[in-house]
């Protein structure tokens, strides 16, 4: 089982805040990174997916960095809306490990008007 | 409409009663996973298949079977359920297109209860 540690574990921010959580992975052996976004009482859903250190990825207000050499990901959203209520996932694929996805436990982000 | 459907997506059953949850996934897609999710532990990878009669363990399979027969189906299968399998069940699916793993398409969950 891979460490991928993502924090904060919760987020309340005010409608109108930008926001920012982390995802940290192993290093070495990197092959992919993605993010998805979960809502209360629906599936996961794709944000993100992640290959080349340095990469920039931009949906709408929500964005995300990679940076393989030191094992960290940013998931920044600007001007919170309360839609954007929902847990934030990443998940790693490393090269050695059978491409097998190791989620972190989660961001859940609670955005309050 | 491209999508991956689970049935049950609800199932109580008792200690020891063989039961299978079906995946299915009219994408095409080549990757297929399970997944469990349990509050404070995160989702966790039970097994994945590369493709047809491929299939790998992932982090946590002891309990668990799967079969990937064919392209579109990816069963999970708990031959003796146990108290402790109680849980959020996610199929997804994906392309492996290029050598990368695309983004995975999740399926509405199937929510089992072991008494």
């Amino acid at each position: 089982i891979l460490n991928v540690e993502q924090s904060p574990q919760s987020l309340h921010v005010q409608e109108g805040d930008s926001t920012n959580f982390t995802c940290s992975f192993p290093s070495s052996n990197f092959y992919a990174l993605h993010w998805y976004r979960w809502e209360t009482a629906k599936s996961p859903e794709a944000l993100f997916v992640m290959t080349l250190n340095g990469d920039e990825k931009k949906k709408g207000r929500i964005s995300a960095t990679l940076n393989t050499k030191e094992g960290y990901s940013y998931l920044y959203i600007k001007g919170s809306q309360p839609e954007d209520s929902a847990t934030y996932l990443c998940a790693f694929i490393g090269s050695n490990s059978g491409y097998a996805l190791n989620f972190g436990k989660g961001t859940s982000l609670l955005v309050t008007p | 409409e491209a999508q991956v459907t689970q049935n049950p997506r609800y199932l109580i059953t008792v200690t020891g009663k063989k039961l299978t949850v079906t995946c299915s996934q009219n994408m095409n897609h080549e990757y297929m996973s399970w997944y469990r999710q349990d509050p404070g532990l995160g989702l966790r990878q039970i097994y994945y298949s590369m493709n047809v009669e491929v299939t790998d363990k992932g982090d946590v399979p002891e309990g668990y079977k799967v079969s990937r027969k064919e392209k579109r189906n990816f069963p999970l299968i708990l031959e003796s359920p146990s108290p402790n399998q109680t849980s959020l069940y996610f199929c997804a699916s994906s392309t492996t297109s290029g050598g990368s793993w695309d983004e995975q398409f999740f399926g509405p969950g199937t929510r089992l209860t072991v008494l």
